[in-house]
């Protein structure tokens, strides 16, 4: 079993290009979540989704969308990517939304904007 | 509304040692509180993790975390250190306060353990 699997692992890009991280995960969980990791401000949250269909807003939602069209996959797009938008990407899954479930953790997408 | 404060963001141990990581929460309501360890390079792995029932909790390599509701606190130890522990630990709390009811976690800023020999 795989788990969570995220590409690319890593990537550079150019200011105002498009982006899209992608997200996979075998576990048939239905909560998927995006992060950001930056070094002193732990982890942040983008974008949640509770189940296929559905998703949310986090902690720091702008110039970030996601979408869930099934259960296995949470891509998140940057549309039109800024600096302050380099950081590490975690994408993360559990059973439910329950609060009590585990969250289990991607390898990470490492993003650089120039 | 949830928070998280870990008290450190560089915790210095010798081999052997005694590790104390300190988390503190802040919650509206009875959490659920979690503690998660990231090695270089990796994404985060649970170590253990507190649900409202027994206050002492028992996670993998040895650590435990207590629960205690008055200090509103839910620090991590673990009896002697060894080199492998060398990591970045979060602690992390979830409450049903979030918009639509749920339970998202909220993590620390996290703290880095360094392990001298």
């Amino acid at each position: 079993i795989a788990g969570i699997t995220q590409a690319p692992t890593s990537q550079i890009l150019a200011a105002g290009r498009r982006m899209t991280l992608r997200c996979t995960q075998d576990m048939r969980h239905n909560a998927m979540y995006w992060y950001r990791q930056d070094l002193g401000l732990g982890l942040r949250l983008i974008h949640y989704s509770n189940t296929a269909g559905t998703t949310g807003k986090g902690e720091v939602p702008d110039g970030y969308s996601v979408s869930r069209a099934n259960t296995d996959d949470f891509p998140l797009t940057l549309a039109s990517a800024v600096p302050s938008q380099t950081s590490v990407y975690f994408c993360a899954s559990s059973a439910t939304s329950g609060g009590t479930d585990t969250q289990y953790f991607g390898p990470g997408t490492r993003l650089t904007v120039l | 509304a949830q928070s998280v404060t870990q008290l450190g963001s560089h915790v210095s141990v010798s081999e052997g040692a005694l590790v104390l990581l300190r988390c503190n929460y802040s919650s509206s309501v009875p959490p659920y509180l979690f503690w998660y360890v990231q090695y270089p390079n990796q994404g985060l792995q649970l170590l253990l993790k507190y649900t409202s029932a027994a206050t002492l909790v028992k996670g993998i390599n040895d650590f435990e975390a207590e629960f205690k509701k008055s200090e509103t606190s839910f620090h991590l130890t673990k009896p002697s250190a060894h080199m492998s522990d060398a990591a970045e630990y979060f602690c992390a709390v979830s409450d049903q306060s979030q918009e639509g009811g749920s339970y998202i976690p909220t993590f620390g800023r996290g703290t880095s353990l360094i392990v001298h020999p």
